[in-house]
Parts: structure tokens; C-alpha cells; sequence
């Protein structure tokens, strides 16, 4: 079946610093992507829709200059997360349709990026 | 933004128990999803129910869905220690590029 992949697995990293977390899609092109975040014994909440070849949705609250996305390829989209402080610690987790199967209907998650911010 | 409710938060039950999850949620929808959470871990696809669809069987676990009252349940029967973990339904409008969107989830503990 369809697969996504993220790396890192996890990060940790000093507060004011960078980090990018890539989503590949494995077997299947994928247009849109997805990114959402997860706090501790939350849900998932929908960060923003990642376009191939244009720019990002984001939802409300979300800051398109903190959170940088990039889907270069069909295959690849990368979210960074520019001077990045402690209330960023998070789960990140991106997900994708796979257009080749009919509808679409399911969505295929990465494993997750779990940031840690010092 | 979050548009699903589940009930309840939290169920702790005897292994062999029968665990029942409720999600509401707010608007049209193409299908509904249940995923499950090990803590700490990725998501793992449970089952799709398809807004035609009133209940659908997979395994131990049975899906329903009420289109006119916007609810979902998942049941899971004769339960495991090793389904203790956090359960989530997800709509999706289904318009083709659109997101899931996720209830609040129900952490489900199974003692042995």
C-alpha cells in the first residue's frame, strides 16, 4: 500500500534555531499535502495544506512565517520551523491522498516528527 | 479546525469488556474514519464508513454511522490490554484535496 515517510523521527533542538521536517510520499505523487500538529493528549489540528507548485493554505492562527512550506516535488514537501522556541515542542505529522486509487478516499499518515524545543 | 466531538475523553474497562466510543460532528460529509493511537506514536487507519454506509464490521470492531443525528460510534468487542491507546474519529468532506478533520479522541484503558 501507499506510503509516507517523515524525517526526523525526532528532533531537539536549542530555542532560536531552525528545523525542517520532510514528508515523502513513497509509492504515489502526491499534489496536496497535508500538516498537522498534536500536543500532548490532544488531537490533531490541521496546521496547513501543502500545494505542489504553489503556495500553502494555512488555517487560522498559524503563522505562515513561522512555519515555512515548501512541496517542491510531487513527492516531497517540507514544513520549517523558523526560531523556534519551547511552546513549539510538538507533534508534527503530515499526510497525503493517494490519487491513483479511485476516489482517494484514504489519507496516508507519516509516523510523526516529535519536536522538541530547549 | 476541529469539528468532532468524542465521548467520552476517557473509558477504562476490564479486558473482555466491550469498549463503545461516541464522535459527533458538524457538517455534510463524503465518510467518516476511526484511527488509532498508541501513545506517543503515529496513527494507525482503523476503518472507513462511507456516508451510504450505516455500520461496517472489521474484526472486532464495529462502526456505525447516523448522517441524520451527525454521530459515529465504534465498538469494539471483547477488548485486549493491547487495545489500550487513544481512538479518534476524522471526517472528510471528501471534495477530493481536503483534510481530515479530527475529533477530540477518547483514551481507552484496558486492564488485564
Amino acid at each position: 500500500g501507499a506510503v509516507v515517510s517523515q524525517h526526523p523521527s525526532r528532533v531537539i533542538c536549542k530555542s532560536g534555531t531552525s528545523v525542517k521536517i520532510e514528508c515523502r510520499s513513497l509509492d504515489f505523487q502526491a499534489t496536496t499535502m497535508f500538516w498537522y500538529r498534536q500536543f500532548p493528549k490532544q488531537s490533531l489540528m490541521l496546521m496547513a495544506t501543502s500545494n505542489e507548485g504553489s503556495k500553502a493554505t494555512y488555517e487560522q492562527g498559524v503563522e505562515k512565517d513561522k512555519f515555512l512550506i515548501n512541496h517542491a516535488s510531487l513527492t516531497l514537501s517540507t514544513l520549517t520551523v523558523t526560531s523556534a522556541h519551547p511552546e513549539d515542542s510538538s507533534f508534527y505529522i503530515c499526510s497525503a491522498r493517494d490519487p491513483g486509487q479511485g476516489a482517494g478516499d484514504t489519507q496516508y499518515f507519516g509516523p510523526g516528527t516529535r519536536l522538541t524545543v530547549l | 479546525s476541529q469539528q468532532g466531538e468524542e465521548d467520552p475523553q476517557a473509558l477504562s474497562i476490564q479486558e473482555g469488556e466491550n469498549a463503545t466510543m461516541n464522535c459527533s460532528y458538524k457538517t455534510s460529509i463524503n465518510n467518516l474514519q476511526w484511527y488509532r493511537q498508541n501513545s506517543g506514536r503515529g496513527l494507525v487507519h482503523l476503518i472507513l464508513i462511507r456516508s451510504n454506509e450505516r455500520e461496517k464490521h472489521s474484526g472486532r470492531l464495529r462502526v456505525t454511522l447516523d448522517t441524520s443525528k451527525k454521530s459515529s460510534s465504534l465498538l469494539i468487542t471483547a477488548s485486549r490490554a493491547a487495545d489500550t491507546a487513544s481512538y479518534f474519529c476524522a471526517t472528510d468532506e471528501g471534495s477530493g484535496n481536503t483534510p481530515l478533520v479530527f475529533g477530540k479522541g477518547t483514551r481507552l484503558s484496558v486492564i488485564a
